[in-house]
């Protein structure tokens, strides 16, 4: 079994922060690293996957970087909104099948 | 697409019976994937296949478990006899080109085992 670290375990912000999270997976045998949006009640939702080292992918308000050879993910969200609510999961695939979920972000946005 | 079709949503269950999950993944999908969600260990991965074949199912719990994909468009977990230790969330969920692609989840089924 292989260790995906996410922190922090939860976070409170107000409106309008900006805010990010860390992701740490092992930097040998690394094939892709997947971030996924998890509202209550819901199912887990991709939002990034990325494959190489140096990646950056961004969309809307959310963005996430990538470094392998240190083995880190960071996820940023700039204006958070009451919205962006959710539980925010990184996934690390050392194969072309397995992904090995972290236990995520709890995010909590107050108006 | 509809997306991942998962059923039953619910299931709750005397110990000893059978239980059998089952999802229709996204068409063209070459990736099927079974999770189970609990509070002690998060999202664990049970089984995965590519192409129908089942490929790694190193995280079956025990013989009690198994799964299938007769075709492209269903795959079936069954655990027998069923366990109160079995209980948690089970979900589905298909890529199209597995870790290269996000992978699409499922509403997930949402198993009680009394």
């Amino acid at each position: 079994i292989l260790n995906v670290e996410q922190s922090p375990q939860s976070l409170h912000v107000q409106e309008g922060d900006s805010t990010n999270f860390t992701c740490s997976f092992p930097s040998s045998n690394f094939y892709a690293l997947h971030w996924y949006r998890w509202e209550t009640a819901k199912s887990p939702e991709a939002l990034f996957v990325m494959t190489l080292n140096g990646d950056e992918k961004k969309k809307g308000r959310i963005s996430a970087t990538l470094n392998t050879k240190e083995g880190y993910s960071y996820l940023y969200i700039k204006g958070s909104q009451p919205e962006d609510s959710a539980t925010y999961l990184c996934a690390f695939s050392p194969t072309l099948g397995r992904l090995y979920f972290g236990r995520g972000t709890q995010l909590t946005v107050w108006p | 697409d509809a997306g991942v079709i998962q059923s039953p949503r619910h299931e709750v269950t005397e110990m000893g019976q059978e239980v059998t999950l089952r999802c229709k993944p996204i068409s063209g999908h070459d990736y099927l994937f079974w999770y189970r969600q609990t509070m002690m260990r998060g999202l664990e991965l049970l089984i995965y296949f590519n192409n129908n074949v089942p490929i790694d199912d190193s995280g079956m719990p025990e013989d009690r478990f198994s799964a299938k994909m007769p075709n492209a468009s269903f795959s079936t977990l069954k655990i027998q006899p069923s366990e109160p230790r079995d209980s948690a969330v089970y979900f589905c969920a298909s890529s199209l080109a597995g870790a290269w692609d996000g992978y699409t989840f499922g509403s997930g089924t949402r198993l009680t085992v009394v």
